[in-house]
C-alpha cells in the first residue's frame, strides 16, 4: 500500500530532551516536506526537500533540522524542543509537480 | 500571501449543495484541494492548474479562476461523508520551489442527516 509512515503517533517529552520524528514513504516520491498544524493558523511549513541532499527552510525552521539520505525518509529533528513546539505535525510527499500530496498520519507532540 | 477561504464554516442537509472558495492576493500557479477529518491527516482532492481548468471527483468539483486569483470547490448532493475542513492549498506563479504551498485556514463543513 502507497503511504507515508510517521513515528511515533503521540509523544510526550520535556522541554529540552533531543527528540526525532521519523518519515517514511513507499512511493519514490522526490519532494517530502514537513508542516505544522496549529489552531488558527493553519498548517506552516518546516522544511521541505526536492531530492537526496538537497534541503531547504519553510516558513518557521526555528528550533528544527531535517535530513535526507535516502529518498524515502525525511526525519524531522528537535535539537532542544521547547513548549511553543507543542503542535501537531505531519510529513508528506510528492512525485511530482502535477500530483497532489500524501500526508502521514500525523504525530501529536506535547512539550512540558 | 495567505489564500482566503470563505466561508469559515457551513452546516448542509445532507442532499444540499455547497460552495468554497478560496482567494490569493498574488498570481497563481496552481490550487490543490484537500478534506481532513478530525484527528486524520488532510487526504487530496485535486489540484487545478492556471488556465481555468476544472476538475471532478465524484460529485466534488472545482474551478481555477486564474484572472481572479480564485478557486471554487463545488460539492454537490452532499454525503454525511463530506463532513471535514477543507484546505487550499495555494503555489504562487515563481520560480523554485513551486511545489511549496500556501494554505488556507479552513473551511469546516458538517453535513447532517
Amino acid at each position: 500500500e502507497a503511504q507515508v509512515t510517521q513515528n511515533p503517533r503521540y509523544l510526550i517529552t520535556v522541554t529540552g530532551k533531543k527528540l526525532t520524528v521519523t518519515c517514511s514513504q513507499n512511493m519514490n516520491h522526490e519532494y517530502m516536506s514537513w508542516y505544522r498544524q496549529d489552531p488558527g493558523l493553519g498548517l506552516r511549513q518546516i522544511y521541505y526537500s526536492m531530492n537526496v541532499e538537497v534541503t531547504d527552510k519553510g516558513d518557521v525552521p526555528e528550533g528544527y533540522k531535517v535530513s535526507r539520505k535516502e529518498k524515502r525518509n525525511f526525519p524531522l529533528i528537535l535539537e532542544s524542543p521547547s513548549p511553543n513546539q507543542t503542535s501537531l505535525y505531519f510529513c508528506a510527499s510528492s512525485y511530482g509537480r502535477w500530483h497532489g500530496y500524501t500526508f502521514g498520519s500525523g504525530t501529536r507532540l506535547t512539550v512540558v | 500571501q495567505q489564500p482566503v477561504q470563505s466561508p469559515q464554516a457551513v452546516i448542509l442537509r445532507e442532499g444540499e449543495d455547497a460552495v468554497i472558495n478560496c482567494s490569493s492576493s498574488k498570481a497563481l500557479y496552481s490550487v490543490h484541494w484537500y478534506r481532513q477529518k478530525h484527528g486524520e491527516a488532510p487526504v487530496f482532492l485535486m489540484i487545478l492548474l492556471k488556465g481555468g481548468e476544472q476538475k471532478g471527483h465524484e460529485k466534488i468539483s472545482a474551478s481555477f479562476n486564474e484572472k481572479k486569483q480564485q478557486s471554487s470547490l463545488y460539492l454537490t448532493a452532499s454525503q454525511l461523508s463530506y463532513s471535514g475542513t477543507y484546505f487550499c492549498g495555494t503555489a504562487l506563479n515563481n520560480a523554485g520551489n513551486n511545489r511549496k504551498l500556501i494554505w488556507g485556514l479552513g473551511t469546516s463543513l458538517a453535513v447532517n442527516p
